[in-house]
């Protein structure tokens, strides 16, 4: 099993300008999410989803917007990019959706930076 | 709403001395409760979790932890630093009537050899 996969790894935008981070994984797993981690700040809910046809907000969702079309893939869009959305973001799942005892499986990050 | 606390941005030990990372959590209802460690340049991944049964819960790499429900705190500990502990720590809860886990802001472990 490949796990979490994201891509890419690394992003520079202008400015007012849009692009899609990409999340698989390979686990059959319900629960899907996207974090962004911000020195100081730890890690913070953008958007989740507990399974396919199936999104809702975290914590920091403004500027972002995601999808749910298959239970492997969970992109998360960023609309239109502001300097304050620079960051790394995590894509996590996990097994069920459920109670949320299962372990979160981690992807390695995309480092986004916004000029 | 949950929130965890996690006292400490920085913590620096010697190898070989005791490792102490200290988090508290607020929950109106039972919180489940995990550790994750973060290497440099690379995702998280779980340490440790309590969910429900014996409170001291034990995880990889010699770490364990102790949910105190009274104390609210679910610290995080190693007898004895290994050169390879340095990394981040991440505290995180979540609880059964929601569907969001809440990380603390986490603890960076230098290990001085």
């Amino acid at each position: 099993n490949a796990g979490v996969t994201q891509t890419p790894k690394f992003q520079v935008l202008k400015t007012g300008q849009s692009m899609t981070l990409q999340c698989a994984q390979d686990m059959n797993h319900e629960y899907m999410s996207w974090y962004r981690q911000d020195p100081g700040m730890g890690l913070r809910l953008i958007h989740y989803s507990v399974g396919a046809g199936i999104t809702d907000q975290g914590e920091v969702p403004n500027g972002y917007n995601v999808s749910r079309s298959t239970t492997e893939d969970f992109p998360l869009r960023l609309l239109s990019a502001a300097p304050s959305q620079t960051s790394v973001y995590f894509c996590a799942s996990s097994r069920t959706s459920g109670a949320l005892t299962d372990t979160q499986y981690f992807g390695p990050g995309t480092r986004l930076t916004v000029l | 709403a949950q929130s965890v606390t996690q006292l400490g941005s920085h913590v620096s030990v010697s190898e070989g001395a005791l490792v102490l990372l200290r988090c508290n959590y607020s929950s109106s209802v039972p919180p489940y409760l995990f550790w994750y460690v973060q290497y440099p340049n690379q995702g998280l991944q779980l340490l440790l979790k309590y969910t429900t049964g014996a409170t001291l819960v034990k995880g990889i790499n010699g770490f364990e932890a102790e949910f105190k429900k009274s104390e609210t705190s679910f610290h995080l500990t190693k007898p004895s630093a290994h050169m390879s502990d340095a990394a981040e720590y991440f505290c995180a809860v979540s609880v059964n009537t929601g569907n969001q886990f809440y990380f603390g802001t986490g603890t960076s472990l230098t290990v001085i050899p």
